[in-house]
């Protein structure tokens, strides 16, 4: 099936640092959603975008539905040591289809 | 949102064996997806779990490898039968909720064949 392209695929960045991931598709999607999935966990729903342009925030994340509706970005502001994990997107036309992942390692 | 059970939780299996995932819901829901997460990969959709009727599986996906039972909407079994080194992966239940264009996922079943 379809997977969507998401980088980067891997971020080592310094506590306190700010990321920032995207997601970009060949299909338009009518939802955008953003998961964390941390080892030996499911990935955890953290952001859903219904509507091209949306921009919504979950504390320290903030992601945006693109105008285009064939891109979604993801920023975590000032992060810290327990944003480790792998982060997802998904896109949601008649199906869901998965992000290859941006790993996140925060050094302390 | 819905909260997943899933079981086992891990296990390391014998070639040509079979193992069966349990997956129970807190609640009814509609839509119920088993999900393949292969080493470091992302998720791939198996099939969907349907109620009273057969699953509907992806391609390259076959029901004699991967049965699903769907009996009522709160539970589904996915089994794995006849596994090779290459069943090695995470198998995620998943639910969608209706009117909410979201998944919600269990912790997942780790199996590792040898």
């Amino acid at each position: 099936g379809q997977q969507l392209n998401q980088s980067p695929q891997s971020m080592f960045i310094q506590e306190g640092e700010d990321v920032s991931m995207n997601c970009t598709s060949s299909s338009i999607f009518n939802t955008w959603l953003w998961y964390k999935q941390e080892p030996g966990e499911g990935p955890v729903l953290l952001i859903a975008l219904y509507k091209a342009g949306e921009l919504t925030s979950n504390g320290r994340l903030t992601a945006q539905f693109g105008i285009t509706r064939k891109d979604s970005f993801l920023n975590i502001s000032a992060s810290i040591p327990s944003d480790v994990g792998i982060y997802f997107c998904a896109g949601h036309g008649n199906q869901f289809y998965f992000g290859t992942g941006t790993s996140l390692t925060v050094i302390p | 949102s819905a909260v997943i059970s899933q079981k086992p939780s891990r296990d390391i299996c014998q070639r040509g064996t079979s193992l069966t995932i349990q997956c129970q819901v807190d609640s009814q829901v509609t839509m119920m997806f088993w999900y393949r997460q292969q080493p470091g990969q992302s998720l791939t959709l198996i099939a969907t779990a349907n109620q009273g009727s057969e699953a509907t599986y992806e391609s390259g996906f076959v029901i004699d490898k991967f049965p699903i039972s769907r009996p009522n909407l709160t539970f589904s079994t996915l089994t794995v039968s006849n596994m090779s080194p290459e069943d090695s992966s995470i198998y995620l239940c998943s639910v969608g909720l209706s009117g909410a264009n979201v998944l919600t996922f269990g912790a997942g079943s780790r199996l590792t064949v040898l």
